[in-house]
């Protein structure tokens, strides 16, 4: 039973490469969504969707882009990164909108050079 | 103001203490709440939904207070088990329900 996987677990960048972290689920749900997590400050939502072909914006999308071609996978890209983006990253998902269980992949560390 | 606060701590207990959380959220309109548990470089996990009326799971008791906009979590009888960050969540209801606002969490440590 996997539930949601993320890779990769870690990643080292320079300041302006781009990369995509993975997300995919294999519980049918229709949420899915990706935090980050710096210290002191919380999960902080990036974007989520609500379904294959929905996205939306959270708290803090500037320099993320996401997309939902699929109800499995849900990948987070990165466009030009910055050191500020150094963080662990979490993608999330639940049945239906999170009013519920929220279930977590292992994290991504990602740290900007 | 953040829109959920909690204490980082770390609350320092031994053994078979009784320890308790508080949380407080900003938004009123808030609809659902939960206790998700973190341990170290781990992802969170659901603890315990946060229910009106109170709820209770073994040692854990969580309660809501509407009107302080505060919820709590009770820990009793500690074991060394229970060592690790607890995150308080709320819905406040934003688009449709679709954004939860965590804490930045409680750190336990719990000592023989």
């Amino acid at each position: 039973n996997a539930g949601v996987t993320q890779t990769p677990k870690f990643q080292v960048l320079k300041t302006g490469q781009s990369m995509t972290l993975q997300c995919a689920q294999d519980m049918n749900h229709e949420y899915m969504s990706w935090y980050r997590q710096d210290p002191g400050m919380g999960l902080r939502l990036i974007h989520y969707s609500v379904g294959a072909g929905i996205t939306d914006q959270g708290e803090v999308p500037n320099g993320y882009n996401v997309s939902r071609s699929t109800t499995e996978d849900f990948p987070l890209r990165l466009l030009s990164a910055a050191p500020s983006q150094t963080s662990v990253y979490f993608c999330a998902s639940s049945y239906g909108s999170p009013t519920g269980e929220l279930f977590f992949g292992e994290g991504s560390r990602l740290t900007v050079l | 103001r953040k829109e959920v606060e909690q204490d980082p701590g770390p609350f320092n207990v031994p053994e078979g203490a009784t320890v308790a959380f508080n949380c407080t959220y900003s938004n009123s309109a808030s609809q659902s709440f939960f206790w998700y548990r973190q341990d170290c470089r781990k992802e969170p996990k659901l603890l315990m939904s946060v229910y009106s009326s109170g709820n209770e799971d073994g040692r854990f008791t969580a309660q809501l207070n509407r009107a302080s906009q505060y919820i709590s979590l009770l820990i009793r009888d500690s074991k060394l088990s229970d060592s690790a960050t607890y995150l308080c969540v709320v819905n406040p209801w934003k688009n449709a329900g679709n954004m939860l606002t965590f804490g930045g969490g409680t750190r336990l440590m719990v000592k023989p």
